[in-house]
């Protein structure tokens, strides 16, 4: 089955931009999503891609997916304290399939 | 539009208790998932209901964990008896199209 690994933490002082790292095993993985979950909260969708696509940006944030590495990256510019949360990157072979989540990665906010 | 709701949000039992979560999903949404979430790492599917239909339940630990959904909407996902190892928050989700899963708040359990 899929296995999807992340860093554990990410510390980036804010106004930076933070940029969270993920790999997969999958090569059927026919989308890949990134979520949020801030304590004690459920998971919030940020933004996916499609495995044809090489980057989308929506905002602030920015994927980059590189199937032959079997890499995908979150950009988040300009890093606000709000930003601070646990973020997880997920795979699904596609339509409704469930979801494969890495362990997530804490992004922790510098003054 | 309403999120998906889950109830209880806390709940504490010693273990070979039972234990129910219930769990509406947006409406209108034909897919529903339960993800099991133990404490420093990410969700894991324990179960997927298309319509009341289960389309995947091969990572559900069947002796012990039971879930339907009537009607093909609300779900209620069951342990019975649990162990100390199913203390965790179990995430309900929803979805329509393109696998954009929803997710509710989650119920923590906590087994003593």
């Amino acid at each position: 089955g899929e296995d999807v690994e992340q860093s554990l933490f990410l510390s980036v002082r804010e106004g930076d931009s933070s940029v969270i790292n993920c790999t997969y095993t999958d090569s059927s993985s026919t989308y890949l999503y990134w979520y949020k979950q801030e304590p004690g909260a459920g998971l919030q969708l940020l933004t996916y891609i499609f495995s044809n696509m090489d980057m989308k940006q929506d905002q602030r944030l920015t994927v980059l997916l590189n199937k032959k590495d079997k890499h995908l990256s979150l950009r988040i510019a300009d890093t606000q304290t709000g930003d601070s949360a646990i973020y997880f990157c997920a795979g699904s072979g596609g339509g409704a399939d469930g979801l494969t989540f890495g362990k997530g990665t804490h992004l922790i906010i510098q003054p | 539009e309403a999120g998906v709701a889950q109830s209880p949000r806390y709940k504490i039992i010693e273990k070979r208790q039972s234990v129910a979560f219930w769990c509406n999903p947006i409406s209108g949404h034909a897919t529903l998932y339960w993800y099991q979430q133990i404490l420093g790492q990410g969700p894991k599917l324990l179960i997927q209901f298309q319509n009341n239909g289960v389309v995947d339940d091969s990572q559900l630990p069947k002796d012990r964990f039971s879930a339907e959904r009537l009607k093909g909407v609300d779900s209620t996902l069951k342990i019975q008896p649990a162990k100390l190892e199913d203390s965790a928050v179990y995430l309900c989700a929803s979805s329509l199209i393109l696998n954009e899963q929803f997710f509710g708040p989650g119920t923590r359990l906590t087994v003593l």
